[in-house]
């Protein structure tokens, strides 16, 4: 089945550093999305990309889709505080009902 | 926020007992899913639902049971409980369109003693 690979599993940054976490499937993806969980929430969606190649920027964020369409990535320019929580990517194949996650990577930021 | 919640929002059990945890929207979607997550595991999908009395297995169905009789309602039983089940359950709604995210609820944080 669907397998959905992400990385790092844990991120510690100070302040002001990047991040980024990458995301990578066994298959190649219909859509990915990202959603961002913070501690002791729920998920929340963030963005989705469809296309080859896509990029979308959400402020400080930059989210990437691989050409072939089986990685993606999330980068954060400038950690903030606001900003800690676990993120994952979901990525929808082939059964149009189910979506994979991949395991999530938790940011955390030093002041 | 979507408007989906969960029931109860927290479940303290023993070993053997049933338990049943329930999941009610309002957007009348037709997917509804159960999710599991564990440190370490992500979220890993349990059963789902695509429309009354459809459902389907996830990665992770051992010793879990669904029942979807109305739209609104996703219903998850353990019939025997075992700590190895002590999780955070999450249901999550989706209407069916691929440019449409997931819809978590807030959790039910389920121990078994």
């Amino acid at each position: 089945g669907q397998q959905v690979m992400q990385i790092p599993q844990y991120q510690h940054v100070q302040e002001g550093e990047d991040f980024t976490t990458y995301c990578n499937s066994s298959t190649t993806l219909s859509n990915i999305q990202w959603y961002k969980q913070r501690p002791g929430g729920h998920p929340v969606f963030l963005i989705q990309l469809v296309k080859s190649g896509e990029v979308k920027k959400q402020k400080r964020l930059t989210f990437q889709f691989g050409e072939a369409k089986k990685n993606s990535s999330l980068h954060i320019t400038a950690t903030q505080t606001t900003d800690v929580g676990t993120y994952f990517c979901a990525g929808l194949g082939t059964n149009a009902g189910k979506s994979t996650f991949g395991d999530g990577t938790t940011l955390t930021v030093k002041p | 926020d979507a408007g989906i919640t969960q029931s109860p929002r927290h479940k303290v059990t023993e070993t053997g007992t049933p338990v049943t945890l329930r999941c009610h929207q309002t957007e009348n979607h037709r997917y509804m899913y159960w999710y599991r997550q564990d440190p370490g595991h992500g979220l890993r999908l349990i059963h789902y639902s695509y429309g009354v009395k459809d459902t389907d297995k996830g990665e992770v169905s051992d010793g879990y049971s669904v029942s979807r009789s109305k739209t609104e309602d996703f219903l998850l039983t353990l019939e025997s409980a075992t700590s190895s089940q002590t999780s955070v359950y999450f249901c999550a709604i989706w209407g069916g369109y691929s440019n449409q995210p997931q819809h978590f609820g807030d959790g039910t944080r389920l121990s078994i003693l």
